[in-house]
């Protein structure tokens, strides 16, 4: 276990559903990321938060909408997906978003949408 | 903009044999460089991380070298075994950027008894 949980671990959902990605850390960081990674593609990076601020948004379509009320919490907010975005999606945590830190990261949550 | 690229995509070995993986990236200037493993269903563990100004890092059977300049990295497996069955990620923290790392798309290790 790296200290970071994610629920749920699996999910199915329409397009017209909305549901939310929870994650939580318990080693007192306080960065966090999301992370997609989609089959045969690089895992890329969706959203950092640092200190409880949105200090990178990688072009994330509006359908995805992050919220980290804490450093210990990071939800994403999904509503009208499409089936492309169907993936697995981790989450990550670090120290402080420097540099030289290594990223612990959750179990993923495998997303499916019909 | 940044490409890694990892080849073999999959690679199969028999218990025992020692092993290099491969990374290459199309931007010299990065910040530092990771290895992760991916097993199935779960999420991504830090192997090593290599900082920039450092040309390898040991850990136990493997070790993991970077030649900057000419963007490769090799991820050395000694005496492999089949717990090491996995997929291992390499990914580039690119300088100008504090933590957007650039990943490639992984090899897929078996390690047969």
């Amino acid at each position: 276990e790296t200290g970071v949980t994610q629920t749920p671990r699996h999910l199915v959902m329409g397009m017209t559903n909305k549901k939310s990605l929870k994650c939580e850390q318990h080693l007192g960081h306080n960065a966090m990321y999301w992370y997609k990674q989609s089959a045969k593609k690089p895992l890329e990076l969706m959203f950092v938060y640092n200190f409880k601020e949105q200090t990178e948004n990688n072009s994330v379509p509006s359908r995805f909408s992050p919220e980290c009320p804490n450093s210990s919490h990071l939800f994403l907010h999904l509503h009208t997906l499409q089936p492309e975005d169907s993936a697995l999606y981790l989450c990550a945590s670090s120290q402080d978003g420097g540099r030289q830190e290594t990223q612990y990261f959750g179990p993923g949550t495998r997303l499916l949408v019909l | 903009k940044q490409e890694v690229t990892q080849i073999p995509a999959a690679l199969s070995v028999p218990e025992g044999e020692n092993l290099v993986l491969n990374c290459s990236f199309t931007d010299s200037a990065i910040y530092n460089l990771q290895w992760f493993r991916q097993d199935p269903g779960k999420g991504l563990t830090s192997l090593l991380l290599i900082q920039s100004s450092q040309r390898e890092q040991t850990s136990g059977r493997l070790n993991a070298s970077l030649d900057k300049s000419s963007g490769r990295s090799t991820l050395y497996i000694a005496a492999s075994q089949p717990g090491d069955s996995a997929t291992y990620l390499c990914a580039v923290l690119n300088t100008g950027t504090a933590s957007k790392l650039t990943f490639g798309t992984g090899t897929r290790l078996q390690v047969t008894l």
